[in-house]
Formats: structure tokens, C-alpha cells, sequence
């Protein structure tokens, strides 16, 4: 069974850093794409970046809201994803959800999600 | 960049009735269209990717179409448990897109 978990969300100040980890199992993580998406309170889906697997070059691509101040890694020996956040603002609040890219293009499992709150 | 837009906002419907959900895009884009369903409080669930393939899992009530600027997903008979929030999302230049939703409520 797949299981994505991710962790380490919490609350940060405006213009602090946070790391948030994704633990995934029931797969080889180190062939997978992998992406965050993140929701913030009562509004809807938003991309946030995907890296690929190290096979594949392991590059990563982020949205344009998040780009020069998110950071996606990954460690295969681990099973693990990150996403390092920095330069944090209000409009970071949000879900982050860890999820699988399937055929290169959709977003196949998901984890439960972990809330992000940027405030003062 | 490429902007998706769902229509309507939100649907009204019975159990049973056919639900019929538009995905335009802002420019004529590949096949690399998908549809989530997401229910309050849970994450996100692909029920068909690359325009018309159900994911593994999904009932044959649910099917996507459509090419260029404009996609369909339509749920042919809805039942108690498809009435939730629908995403459309678009795969550009490595680079991801969802559509704002279409909540599909109990009418």
C-alpha cells in the first residue's frame, strides 16, 4: 500500500524558513516523480513545484509564486522528500500535500497533508 | 502561462441526474488534462488523467473528453458520495496548472 506522511508543518513568522518532510512507502521512491501541491484555508488546489527522479535527471520545477524562495530535495536512501521554505509571507498559509506525478503529468497519491501558518 | 478556467462555479443536482463539468484553457494545450475530486477534509483523489482515462479504481460512471481549449468531465448518474469539489489540471512546459474548481453540491 502507498503511503505518503508528511510532516514538520507548524507555525513560522513572516520572513522565517521551515522544512517540510514527506516519508513515503509502498513504492520505489527513488524512480518516482515527485510533487507539492498546497490549499490554502477554504480555497482551492495550487502547484507548488515537482522534482524529478535522480534516473531522470532529478531536476526541479516550481510555480511562479514560490520560485527563488522554495527549495524541493529529495533523499532516496531515506524514502524522503522535502520542501524548504524561506522568505515565508501570509499567502504561504496552506496544506502542503506530498504527492506522486503519474505519466509525467497528473498527481496520482497524496499524502494527508501538513498546515503551514505564516503569522505573526 | 496558461490559465484554466472551470464553469459553472457550482451545480446544483439530484442523485441520479447527469453532471456535466467544463475545463477551458486560455490556449490550445495538449492532452496532458486531469480531474480530481476532493471531499471536505480529505485530500485530493486523480480520477482521470491525459484527458479520458479513468484512473484504476474509478467507476464507469465518470468519464473526461475534449482536445485543444476545452474538456468535459461528466458523471453520468450521480450518487451520494460525488458530491464534493472538482479540480481540472493541466500539465505545460513541466509545469503544473489547476482550474479553480467546480463544487458540485445536492440540489
Amino acid at each position: 500500500e502507498v503511503q505518503l506522511v508528511e510532516s514538520g508543518g507548524g507555525l513560522v513568522k513572516p520572513g522565517g524558513s521551515l522544512r517540510v518532510s514527506c516519508e513515503a512507502s509502498g513504492f520505489t521512491f527513488n524512480n518516482a516523480w515527485m510533487s507539492w501541491v498546497r490549499q490554502a484555508p477554504g480555497k482551492g488546489l495550487e502547484w507548488v513545484g515537482r522534482i524529478k527522479s535522480k534516473t531522470d535527471g532529478g531536476a526541479a520545477d516550481y510555480a511562479a509564486p514560490v520560485k527563488g524562495r522554495f527549495t524541493i530535495s529529495r533523499d532516496d536512501s531515506k524514502n524522503t522528500l522535502y520542501l524548504q521554505m524561506t522568505g515565508l509571507k501570509a499567502e504561504d498559509t496552506a496544506v502542503y500535500y506530498c504527492t506522486t506525478v503519474y505519466h509525467s503529468s497528473c498527481l496520482y497519491y497524496w499524502g494527508q497533508g501538513t498546515l503551514v501558518t505564516v503569522s505573526s | 502561462e496558461i490559465v484554466l478556467t472551470q464553469s459553472p462555479a457550482t451545480l446544483s443536482l439530484s442523485p441520479g441526474e447527469r453532471a456535466t463539468l467544463s475545463c477551458r484553457a486560455s490556449q490550445s494545450v495538449s492532452n496532458y488534462l486531469a480531474w480530481y475530486q476532493q471531499k471536505p477534509g480529505q485530500a485530493p483523489r486523480l480520477l482521470i488523467y491525459d484527458a479520458s482515462n479513468r484512473a484504476t479504481g474509478i467507476p464507469a460512471r465518470f468519464s473526461g473528453s475534449g482536445s485543444g481549449t476545452d474538456f468535459t468531465l461528466t458523471i453520468s448518474s450521480l450518487e451520494p458520495e460525488d458530491f464534493a469539489v472538482y479540480y481540472c489540471q493541466l500539465r505545460s512546459n513541466w509545469l503544473f496548472t489547476f482550474g479553480p474548481g467546480t463544487r458540485v453540491d445536492i440540489k
